[in-house]
């Protein structure tokens, strides 16, 4: 069965300091990959994805993120945070078996001026 | 603008009603997704369909239904309503479903008294 952990529910940074929001996976096949993020009071929009080839992803707004295979990571990154960046974030698998879409429970990042 | 309207916005009823959201999907998109977001449980997948079809099915209760139309707008039907089905409930759609990219509408938000 796939599962999503997204380790801690709210993140606080600096402005101009790296922005590291964690994401874990569990998949019994090859998975895909996604973030997105939501900003207040409105519906979720897609960061990145990765379905097969490189495992370096980027996406919008300067996100990126990094398939581990080994690690079962895809942990989504931004060198330098933005006060814009401030929202919900959320990191779902799925797979091309079950077409399910598992999302983690998000991370709620804050950008501290 | 994803694309994805959803209606109605705001929904207030009382527990045992039923009520009908609707979702129109992006234009030349096939499969339409609902979930609910409430803040115990987070976003949970409840279903998908795909050109008129149901694909797949996550944590949907037996009172809720929903169908997708030839037209490809789709329903969610919540009966038997409980105060703890007061939500937002979001629905996506993306070109097959596959692995795709889901573009979210704004959300209906539904509550319960």
């Amino acid at each position: 069965a796939q599962s999503v952990t997204q380790l801690g529910s709210h993140v606080s940074v600096s402005e101009g300091a790296l922005v590291l929001l964690r994401c874990n996976y569990s998949s019994s096949v090859p998975p895909y990959l996604f973030w997105y993020v939501q900003y207040p009071n409105q519906g979720l929009q897609l960061l990145l994805k990765y379905t097969t080839g490189a495992t370096l992803v980027k996406g919008i707004n300067g996100f990126e993120a990094e398939f581990k295979k080994s690690e079962t990571s895809f942990h989504l990154t931004k060198p330098s945070a933005h006060m814009s960046d401030a929202a919900e974030y959320f990191c779902a698998v799925s797979d091309s078996g079950t077409y399910k879409y598992i999302f983690g429970t998000g991370t709620r990042l804050k950008v501290l001026a | 603008d994803s694309g994805v309207t959803q209606t109605p916005k705001h929904l207030i009823t009382a527990t045992g009603q039923r009520v009908t959201l609707r979702c129109s999907p992006r234009s030349g998109d096939l499969s339409v997704y609902w979930y609910q977001q409430s803040l115990d449980q987070g976003l949970q997948f409840l279903i998908q369909y795909y050109n008129g079809e149901e694909r797949a099915k996550g944590n949907i209760l037996e009172r809720f239904s929903a169908q997708q139309f030839p037209d490809l707008h789709s329903e969610l039907n919540l009966s038997s309503l409980e105060l703890g089905d007061s939500a937002l409930y979001f629905c996506a759609s993306s070109q097959s479903g596959k692995a795709d990219t889901q573009y979210f509408g704004p959300g209906t938000r539904l509550t319960v008294l």
